[in-house]
């Protein structure tokens, strides 16, 4: 079975500072992984996904995840976080054998001190 | 194009009675996700739609939990006898499945409709 973990459940970060969301899951084959966001009252937005190739990946808003199959990882970061960027950021895991359907972290809630 | 879009934005309910949550996926997408998002349980899967392939209900919490989805397009999800712990936000998504040459199976997600049975 699938699962994902998000250790951090609330990250505090200054205006301007660098910011990383871990991930960690547990899949038996190469999954697809995805970030999403979601600000309050407001729907999830994907930020990026990796399905194949690049472990590296650009996502929208300057953010970049980079897969690591020997960690199981999947960590989000941004180098210099906005105060737009306060919101609730979700980790999911899937997998075409399995339909597609998502599996997702506990969400990591980031707060933006100015 | 348009996205995914849901109805009603709000539900508010009381105990015992039926409720019916609408989801309209974007044209073309064949496959089409339910989730809930609640306090307790985070994001969690509850059925899913591909085709005409039979449905996955994998996800569903109990038999009072039914979805359908006409005509590979709209989707209705019915929980009948609600109860205080189905207060949740019932998300919905779509996804066109063109696998990793296509660019991948991103799913699009509507806004919610948040249920409140009080």
């Amino acid at each position: 079975a699938q699962s994902v973990t998000q250790p951090d459940i609330h990250i505090t970060v200054s205006e301007g500072a660098s910011l990383e969301l871990r991930c960690n899951y547990s899949y038996g084959a190469t999954p697809y992984l995805f970030w999403y966001v979601q600000s309050p009252g407001q729907g999830l937005q994907l930020l990026l996904k990796y399905f194949s190739g690049d472990t590296l990946v650009q996502g929208i808003k300057g953010f970049e995840a980079e897969f690591k199959r020997s960690q199981s990882s999947f960590n989000l970061r941004k180098p210099s976080v906005h105060w737009s960027d306060a919101a609730e950021y979700f980790c999911a895991v899937g997998a075409r054998a399995a339909g597609n359907k998502l599996t997702f972290g506990g969400g990591t809630r980031v707060l933006v001190k100015p | 194009g348009a996205g995914v879009s849901q109805s009603p934005s709000n539900k508010v309910t009381e105990k015992g009675k039926d409720v019916e949550l609408r989801c309209d996926p974007i044209s073309g997408h064949t496959a089409l996700y339910w989730y809930r998002q609640s306090l307790g349980q985070g994001l969690e899967f509850l059925i899913y739609f591909q085709g005409n392939s039979a449905p996955d209900k994998s996800g569903l919490p109990s038999d009072r939990f039914s979805a359908e989805r006409t005509g590979g397009s709209v989707s209705t999800l019915t929980i009948q006898r609600t109860q205080q712990e189905d207060s949740a936000v019932y998300l919905c998504a779509s996804s066109l499945l063109v696998g990793i040459a296509g660019g991948g199976d991103e799913q699009f997600f509507g806004p919610g409709t948040r249920l409140t049975v009080l």
